[in-house]
């Protein structure tokens, strides 16, 4: 079983459509928790920590169920510049803080 | 935010030669830097944690022989693919944590596409 495993998508939506992304992660020591997105060919850019309050940043959410080790992410009012790859990220509490990272979801928006 | 450079973008090799790939915090200093591998439509995998003025710490199935890392100053890591052959080409790239505490956000560089013929 993977660390972090997500949909692959693609997720097609028209621009304006709300779209929600889910993540579910295996290790229960993970402490730290992000969605990055990747743009094809480029370097992943963090786009928002996740906090178990949940957070909100612009037309992103994220939320985080400690207890069912599950994060979401939510886009509201897609743009054409939404399209990418969305990457759910933890960092487990020992002493290497590496990144694990998921395979990522694929976001298409549509005119 | 912080900026992380990487050198060269692009590479193309015969198979059988090394290559060498640089990373460089640009204006922060960082103790640890890390080093990831993704081949098309994969996930970022981790290969090695290099750690400035000692060894580096590689992933469970990664050949430090194959692929030697050098973290000679706080604001340079070197990944050098040794005998590179095509099953090796793929997207490199490193992130650095500013700071002495790799607990911080992690910058990445713009990544190496590789490619042995």
């Amino acid at each position: 079983r993977k660390e972090v495993e997500q949909d692959p998508g693609p997720f097609n939506v028209p621009e304006g459509a709300t779209v929600a992304f889910n993540c579910t992660y295996s290790n229960s020591a993970s402490q730290s928790f992000f969605w990055y997105r990747q743009d094809c060919r480029k370097e992943p850019k963090l786009l928002m920590s996740v906090y178990s309050s949940g957070n909100e940043d612009g037309r992103f959410t994220a939320q985080l169920n400690r207890a069912s080790q599950y994060i979401s992410l939510l886009i509201r009012d897609s743009k054409l510049s939404d399209s990418a790859t969305y990457l759910c990220v933890v960092r487990v509490m020992d002493s290497s803080y590496k990144l694990i990272f998921g395979s990522g979801t694929r976001l298409l928006v549509r005119p | 935010g912080a900026v992380v450079s990487q050198h060269p973008s692009r590479v193309i090799c015969k198979s059988g030669t090394s290559v060498k790939i640089e990373c460089r915090s640009l204006d922060f200093q960082a103790t640890t830097m890390f080093w990831y591998r993704q081949f098309p439509k994969q996930s970022l995998m981790l290969m090695a944690t290099s750690n400035e003025g000692s060894k580096a710490t590689y992933e469970q199935g990664v050949e430090k022989d194959k692929f030697l890392i050098n973290h000679a100053s706080l604001t340079l890591s070197t990944l050098t693919v040794t005998s590179a052959h095509p099953e090796d080409s793929s997207f490199y790239i490193c992130s650095a944590p500013p700071g002495l505490s790799s607990y911080n956000e992690q910058f990445f560089g713009p990544g190496t596409r590789l490619t042995v013929l």
